[in-house]
């Protein structure tokens, strides 16, 4: 599976929106982008996935770059309880799932 | 929507001893599920990968028989840690292949081992 690349940290003011990046130079044609939240103690979350095309979802939007090596998950308004550990994954989907390999995310912290 | 139901969600057990963790997919087949370790301030670590009615796939560098999976039905995989050690306490989370988002996640299991 290709590997992601991910700010270790990252802020956002209760409200704003925040903008995670995530590089994925080495995704193949077949590689999905995952986007998976993790909140202290707790199993991961599903947020949102994509292929090749911009998404959105009641959670959040996914921006794909056109080369597809980099992706940016966007919470659009912010709230303390999205603080959490984001991974962005990449991994076959469709018809092909493989196992998902978890980096160590971005620790996004939503302050007052 | 479909979830993934993990039990017990913490556990202490006496070194020595054996723990079970079970994993039930609700509304939904697993055909494979996965089972991930994840020690404190650490990313998840994939252990093994189970499939309906056949042996487990482990990862490198985990013992298969300290670590035994079972996932005899569907709906159901279990992992069993034998003669625990203070040294496999940690969160043990268990994952589902859902096709409308990929993959669902149990709540996650602490185990502590005293």
């Amino acid at each position: 599976d290709a590997k992601t690349t991910q700010p270790t940290s990252m802020d956002c003011a209760e409200g704003r929106a925040a903008n995670l990046p995530c590089n994925h130079s080495t995704i193949s044609g077949n590689e999905y982008v995952y986007w998976y939240r993790q909140i202290h103690s707790q199993g991961p979350q599903y947020i949102i996935h994509g292929l090749k095309n911009n998404e959105t979802n009641e959670m959040a939007s996914l921006i794909i770059t056109e080369d597809r090596k980099s992706s940016t998950l966007i919470l659009p308004h912010a709230t303390l309880r999205d603080t959490a550990v984001y991974y962005c994954i990449v991994s076959p989907g469709g018809t092909s799932y493989g196992k998902l390999t978890f980096g160590q995310g971005t620790i996004l912290t939503v302050h007052p | 929507g479909a979830v993934v139901s993990q039990h017990p969600s913490w556990v202490i057990c006496k070194s020595g001893t054996s723990v079970k963790i079970e994993c039930r997919s609700l509304d939904f087949q697993a055909t494979t599920m996965f089972w991930y370790r994840q020690f404190p301030k650490q990313s998840l670590m994939l252990m093994a990968t189970s499939n309906e009615g056949s042996k487990a796939t482990y990862e490198q560098g985990v013992e298969k028989d300290k670590f035994l999976i079972n996932h005899a039905s569907l709906t159901l995989s279990t992992l069993t840690v034998t003669s625990a050690h203070p040294e496999d306490s940690s969160f043990y989370i268990c994952s589902a292949i859902l096709d409308s988002h990929g993959y669902t996640f149990g709540s996650g299991t602490r185990l502590t081992v005293v």
